[in-house]
């Protein structure tokens, strides 16, 4: 039973498209996160939310927009997608204070 | 300054060896430190957490934290050929919720 599942794995999509990536986790944590990991395999928080609470808004664009509808599950929509915009995705989640949990990632493609 | 800096490598060592992976933080109020394995292709996991000044140690892993030299180091003993990685060292920062990542050091076991 996957801890943190992310899906879909892959996204293959064309410019301006948008486009959601859904998490879900079994651990109770109440804490969930989306990273995003460039090509350079640096690792940079976007959101953050506490028991379906936005903490962390980092300096994202705000073409994209996360939602949590219950504490289990965090989801992230990116509208008008760029080229930039091709990363790998990571949602991760955890107990506030502890070491994450990853999902699997999603990598984006934008063509 | 980054807030996380690591070495990016890559740090080749022969199989059975000793690797060691370094870590530096610019937050003196860090209380919370944690390593990360990444395969290629694949998510983050968690290897090891440390919190106080000192050693820690799990099988073949030991973290080494000194907080007054705000360093923070990873050994690992009798190196592996599958311990050909990407580790990243994460540390908590700032009074936000959120773990920061270095860049990562590559490391690569050689037969």
């Amino acid at each position: 039973d996957t801890a943190v599942s992310q899906t879909p794995k892959y996204l293959v999509t064309q410019m301006g498209n948008d486009k959601s990536i859904k998490c879900e986790q079994n651990l109770g944590h109440d804490t969930m996160y989306w990273y995003k990991q460039d090509s350079k395999k640096f690792l940079k928080i976007m959101f953050s939310y506490n028991n379906k609470e936005l903490i962390i808004n980092e300096t994202v664009p705000n073409r994209f927009s996360p939602k949590s509808p219950d504490k289990a599950h965090l989801n992230l929509h990116i509208n008008s997608l760029e080229l930039g915009d091709s990363a790998v995705y990571f949602c991760a989640s955890s107990w506030t204070g502890d070491g994450y949990t990853f999902g699997s990632g999603t990598r984006l493609t934008v063509v | 300054q980054k807030e996380v800096e690591q070495n990016s490598g890559p740090l080749s060592v022969p199989e059975g060896a000793i690797a060691s992976l370094n870590c530096t933080y610019s937050d003196r109020g860090s209380q919370s430190f944690f390593w990360y394995r990444q395969y290629s292709g694949k998510s983050p996991e968690l290897i090891m957490s440390i919190y106080s000044n000192g050693d820690k140690e799990d099988g073949r892993f030991t973290a080494q934290l000194n907080k007054a030299s705000q360093y923070v180091s990873l050994l690992i003993r009798d190196s592996q050929p599958s311990d050909s990685a990407t580790y990243l060292c994460a540390v908590y920062t700032g009074t936000a919720s959120k773990l920061t990542f270095g860049t990562g050091t590559r490391l690569q076991v050689t037969l």
